[in-house]
């Protein structure tokens, strides 16, 4: 089975300061079609979860685009160029190669 | 507006079952994967089920669930099911629907399941 692990888990942040969370994949999630097979998402407070990334770098419908999805193969980021308020809540790498995985959850908090 | 609405969430002791019902509307639901997945108290999300579009002609269930949980649609009703038998205590949490896009795009509000003595 395929493990993410993201880093790190809790992550305070000062608004309009940027944020970069870590997610390694146990396994490569690049296939020879070009694209790599994991999404992040945010579950904020009291909320569903949303999706923000898919296929590791493409930003979701209505995302802003201080949001950005990178990394290839095992090791991914997900950054926001500029904190805001409304950011916090647990965001999740997910892979999708095979059946799906979550990672642990990286807690953003505003300082 | 695309929406996809939980309900059959409940309490019930360990060993007993329960039928989760998703429905959606706004959208060609027999187009697209659908999936389950919960979070429970204190833990992060848990991926537990995918069925494909069109036929269900794949099925996937997380290791946690397999053997004790089936999923299904029908198509006619716009509707998505996690027929959840011998539960235990470590499966109460909230269940959320989500089409798969790709990326899970759109996710229900949830129902909550919660198994106890």
């Amino acid at each position: 089975d395929i493990v993410m692990t993201q880093s790190p888990l809790f992550l305070p942040v000062t608004p309009g300061e940027p944020a970069s969370i870590s997610c390694r994949s146990s396994q490569s999630l690049l296939l020879s079609d070009g694209y790599n097979y994991m999404d992040w998402y945010l579950q904020k407070p009291g909320q569903s979860p949303q999706l923000l990334i898919y296929l590791g770098s493409n930003r979701a419908s209505g995302v802003p685009d201080r949001f950005s999805g990178s990394g290839s193969g095992t090791d991914f980021t997900l950054k926001i160029s500029r904190v805001e308020a409304d950011d916090v809540g647990v965001y999740y790498c997910m892979q999708t190669l095979q059946r799906y995985a979550f990672g642990q959850g990286t807690k953003l908090e505003i300082k | 507006e695309v929406q996809l609405v939980e309900s059959g969430g409940g309490l019930v002791k360990p060993g007993e079952s329960l039928r989760l019902s998703c429905i959606a509307s706004g959208f060609t639901f027999s187009s697209f994967a659908m999936n389950w997945v919960r979070k429970a108290p204190g833990k992060g999300l848990e991926w537990v089920s995918c069925i494909s579009g069109t036929s269900a002609s794949y099925i996937y269930y997380a290791d946690s669930v397999k053997g004790r949980f089936t999923i299904s649609r029908d198509d006619a009703r716009n509707s998505l099911y996690l027929q959840m038998d011998s539960l235990r205590v470590e499966d109460t949490a909230v269940y959320y629907c989500a089409r798969l896009m790709p990326g899970m795009d759109v996710w229900g509000q949830g129902t909550t399941v919660t198994v106890s003595s």
